[in-house]
């Protein structure tokens, strides 16, 4: 079973607090992608990364940054957050690069509410 | 621009009956769809997918049917069953998946006693 942990369920945070969320997935993925979810608006691409050290803006990306040192693991940095960064975040990530089949595989997300 | 759209925000379907979920999209270069099912403060669970070259795909009690000519897709559940009571979201990608999914704002189905 593929697993996908992300490392706090909820985080409260002040406006301009540097945040960072962790990822860490035990299947060997080589894409990992962070997205937020929003009531009445579904889950937007914030970056993705196909492999260590490498990122890709998705469409939602002012005001984050990402990391991904080791395959395993994909943190999403806040520089500064602020109240509009108040949200769901879900890591996810899958396997391949081969089309019609790489599905996503989500972790439990985290709850950020910044004050 | 919404490219993909789920335009039913809930359902309300009961028991042992059918739910038919919709989902339409407007980028005809969309070849890989997918439903996720979502339950309150967990993260989006994967349901079942199809790509572009079929037009339905069946796994146990949920079928997706994919009309390319009308930019549509369906989710069936039969029978629906009081777990199915969740948010399920449409995505869809370009080139399998791999640089992300573009996801609908999700419909929240209710199973009824």
């Amino acid at each position: 079973d593929v697993k996908v942990t992300q490392s706090s369920r909820y985080l409260v945070k002040r406006t301009g607090e540097k945040v960072f969320l962790e990822c860490v997935q035990d299947m060997d993925h080589e894409n990992m992608f962070w997205y937020r979810q929003d009531p009445g608006l579904g889950l937007r691409l914030i970056y993705f990364s196909y492999d260590v050290k490498m990122k890709e803006k998705g469409d939602i990306p002012e005001g984050y940054s990402v990391s991904r040192e080791k395959k395993e693991r994909f943190s999403l940095i806040l520089e500064s957050a602020s109240t509009n960064q108040t949200s769901m975040y879900l890591c996810a990530s899958s396997l391949l690069r081969l089309a019609g089949t790489d599905t996503q595989y989500f972790g439990p997300g985290t709850r950020l509410t910044v004050l | 621009d919404q490219q993909v759209k789920q335009n039913s925000p809930s359902l309300s379907v009961q028991e042992g009956r059918i739910s038919i979920l919709n989902c339409d999209y407007t980028n005809s270069m969309f070849d890989y769809f997918l439903w996720y099912k979502k339950y309150p403060a967990e993260g989006p669970t994967f349901l079942i997918s199809i790509s572009s070259i079929k037009d339905k795909n069946e796994d146990g009690r949920f079928t997706v049917f994919l009309n390319k000519s009308a930019k549509h897709l369906s989710l069936h559940i039969v029978p629906s069953q009081p777990g199915d009571s969740a948010v399920y979201f449409c995505a869809a990608s370009v080139g399998g998946g791999a640089d992300g999914l573009t996801f609908g704002k999700g419909t929240h189905l209710i199973i009824q006693p």
